[in-house]
């Protein structure tokens, strides 16, 4: 799972910002997800995408967006409109769609100020 | 959609007893069913895995079980170390599907 980087470890925003968590990976996966992680509440799929240019809405996408430009890389904004941005934020990629291993990211904890 | 209930929330034991956590799923159609740890503010990591097509599985002091018909399955860990504190979480998919996580264990292991 070194394959999949994060960036930044910790982010600070302020009410009313956009703010973008990077995702990348060189296992050549063609499969990425992002979940948000709250104490108690597991892992919470927010956006994933089985394929470049192409993505899909998870249990709790809204105020969240994603692009899929490139195969490795899979950003996710987290815009203004999310009422509850603070958490723990998690990238991950598997080779295939579905029963394939998710390998995970290290993590970026956002904080909303 | 796939709905997986996780238990116990906290796991407490004493080093070298066995832990059990248990899961339940809903969707029959599911059949691929992967365990991950997660210690503190690290990323979570496959422990171990099982699909549909068998009962039991083991790595050393982790084994696995699936019961199909109850529609549930369990993490087994045997002569625990304080190194398996953590919180480990089980998840379910079917075909093409995402996984379903369960909220998770926190595992303490007391020396």
């Amino acid at each position: 799972d070194g394959g999949i980087t994060q960036s930044p470890k910790y982010l600070f925003r302020k009410e009313g910002q956009n703010v973008t968590l990077s995702c990348e990976q060189n296992l050549n996966h063609d499969a990425m997800y992002w979940y948000r992680q709250d104490p108690g509440q597991g892992l919470r799929l927010i956006y994933y995408s089985q394929i470049v240019n192409d993505f899909q809405k998870g249990d709790i996408a809204e105020g969240y967006s994603v692009s899929r430009e490139k195969k490795e890389s899979f950003p996710l904004t987290v815009t203004s409109a999310q009422k509850n941005p603070t958490a723990f934020y998690l990238c991950a990629s598997s080779e295939g769609a579905g029963a394939d291993t998710q390998y995970f990211g290290p993590g970026t904890r956002l904080t909303v100020l | 959609g796939e709905n997986v209930e996780q238990h116990p929330s906290t796991l407490s034991v004493q080093e070298g007893d066995s832990a059990v956590i248990k899961c339940t799923y809903s969707d029959s159609a599911s059949n691929y069913f992967p365990w991950y740890k997660q210690e503190l503010g690290k990323r979570p990591q496959l422990i171990i895995d099982i699909r549909s097509n068998v009962g039991e599985k083991k790595d050393q002091r982790i084994a696995v079980t699936l019961n199909k018909t109850a529609k549930h399955f369990s993490l087994h860990i045997t002569e625990t170390q304080p190194e398996d504190s953590a919180v480990y979480f089980c998840a379910a998919s079917k075909g093409y599907s995402t996984l379903t996580f369960g909220k998770g264990t926190m595992l303490l292991v007391s020396p």
